[in-house]
């Protein structure tokens, strides 16, 4: 257990609908990473919150956007699904505001139909 | 931009030796990260390497080169549950952006 808590396991919706992806990161850590990884694919680095504010930005869509609350945790939300954002979406924590040794949770495995 | 090369799959036998290969390109180098991810479950961290030279963590070993732009991840006395994907990271220095590669399937068998 890396103490890096994700909701839901499991989501299945279909295409055009939106979805919301929880992250609680472990006690004490300040940064929340969110990343893609479809069938067969690496992770894909979508973005980086530290301490409430955006840190990093990567390869995220314009129809995804992220937000880390003052309690730390962060929420991914993806909006006018389609079947290709079907993939598992993992969320990592870390301590300081550069990435060194992630802790991930298990994943949000999205099914877009 | 960064780029970062790794074999897709390796085989190798239990109790055996391999080694995964990562090369990369980036504009800012700032620390290169191994990872172990088994089927369906989350990565997890296996070593960190931000000067040349060989780390040792039991029976796993990783090396870095910066001057090529190079790194190896050694496993010894292979197991069935090594039979994993090994992501080779890197983070770059402007960005503070950890990129993984795609990753190298390891298949150990009996």
């Amino acid at each position: 257990d890396s103490g890096v808590t994700q909701t839901p396991k499991h989501l299945i919706t279909a295409t055009g609908q939106r979805v919301t992806l929880r992250c609680s990161p472990r006690s004490g850590d300040l940064s929340v990473y969110w990343y893609q990884q479809s069938l067969d694919q690496g992770l894909q680095f979508l973005i980086q919150y530290y301490n409430g504010e955006e840190r990093a930005k990567g390869n995220i869509l314009e129809r995804f956007s992220a937000q880390q609350f003052p309690d730390l945790h962060s929420e991914l939300n993806l909006s006018s699904l389609e079947l290709g954002d079907s993939a598992l979406y993992f969320c990592a924590s870390s301590h300081g505001g550069a990435p060194g040794e992630l802790f991930f949770g298990e994943g949000s495995r999205l099914t877009v139909l | 931009g960064q780029n970062i090369d790794q074999p897709t799959e390796m085989t190798a036998t239990e109790g055996a030796i391999v080694q995964i290969n990562c090369t990369y390109q980036t504009s800012g180098f700032n620390g290169l990260f191994w990872y172990q991810q088994h089927a369906g479950e989350a990565p997890t961290f296996l070593s960190y390497n931000v000067l040349d030279g060989l780390e040792e963590k039991g029976r796993f070993s990783s090396f870095l080169s910066r001057s090529k732009g190079y790194s190896y991840l050694l496993l010894k006395e292979l197991q069935m549950k090594d039979s994993a994907s090994y992501l080779c990271a890197v983070r770059d220095e402007n960005t503070d952006k950890l990129i993984f590669g795609t990753g190298t399937r390891l298949q150990v068998f009996p």
